[in-house]
């Protein structure tokens, strides 16, 4: 089953506003991170936020993590046509080394110039 | 720095036909290697990962296998394929060590026929 669940499903924007999306998952989990895949290539690691934490930035992106809620959102700003993409929430599912990510379905972000 | 590669890009092969996929790492030691499928707007299903030479653990029984006959070599493979197996193969390797980034390759697009 689906561990990380992404919402929207598909958002569009006109560049220079900002993206928001989220992520609400099941169980409890050691960290959560952001993946981003442009069409037809492969996932690239955004960012990782550890359970204990609450925020996190990077550049123009930040992500916030409610342990409580079991939910993620993640922030970008100041949004470019180059943000065009399909962002994914990945969980670990909690436990000892937890070798293995679970995947969310992804949001699709589409940027208008 | 760390690279990985996967080939071929694409591929179209008629059902009952063999598959080799394969994956190499460079730039690391030791690391954990991942396969995973994705359908067409979806996300990313889990099919094999590893940890070490020779030692595989599949997350979904199949027609598919895979080995791991060098430390940084990946391989995926079918002895007889089905329609069902069409979509978008990306390999992926992490750190030994838990809860870490993913790093993906362009992926292998598949086609059944």
């Amino acid at each position: 089953s689906q561990q990380g669940e992404e919402d929207p499903q598909a958002l569009s924007i006109q560049e220079g506003e900002n993206a928001t999306m989220n992520c609400s998952y099941k169980t409890s989990i050691n960290n959560l991170q952001w993946y981003r895949q442009n069409s037809g290539r492969g996932l690239v690691h955004l960012i990782l936020i550890r359970s204990n934490e609450r925020e996190k930035h990077s550049g123009r992106l930040r992500v916030t993590l409610d342990t409580s809620k079991k939910s993620s959102s993640l922030l970008i700003t100041a949004s470019r046509a180059a943000d065009t993409a399909s962002y994914f929430c990945a969980t670990d599912g909690g436990g000892g080394s937890n070798y293995k990510l679970t995947f969310g379905k992804g949001t699709l972000l589409t940027v208008n110039p | 720095s760390q690279t990985i590669h996967q080939w071929p890009a694409t591929l179209v092969q008629p059902v009952g036909s063999p598959l080799s996929l394969e994956c190499t790492v460079e730039g690391t030691s030791n690391p954990n290697l991942y396969w995973y499928r994705q359908a067409a707007g979806r996300g990313l299903q889990l099919l094999f990962y590893s940890v070490g030479i020779g030692q595989i653990s599949s997350e979904v029984p199949q027609n598919l296998s895979a080995s791991r006959p060098q430390d940084r070599q990946f391989i995926l493979s079918s002895k007889k394929l089905l329609l069902s197996d069409s979509g978008f193969y990306l390999c992926a390797w992490s750190y030994g060590q838990g809860n870490q980034p993913q790093h993906f390759g362009d992926g292998t697009r598949l086609s059944i026929l």
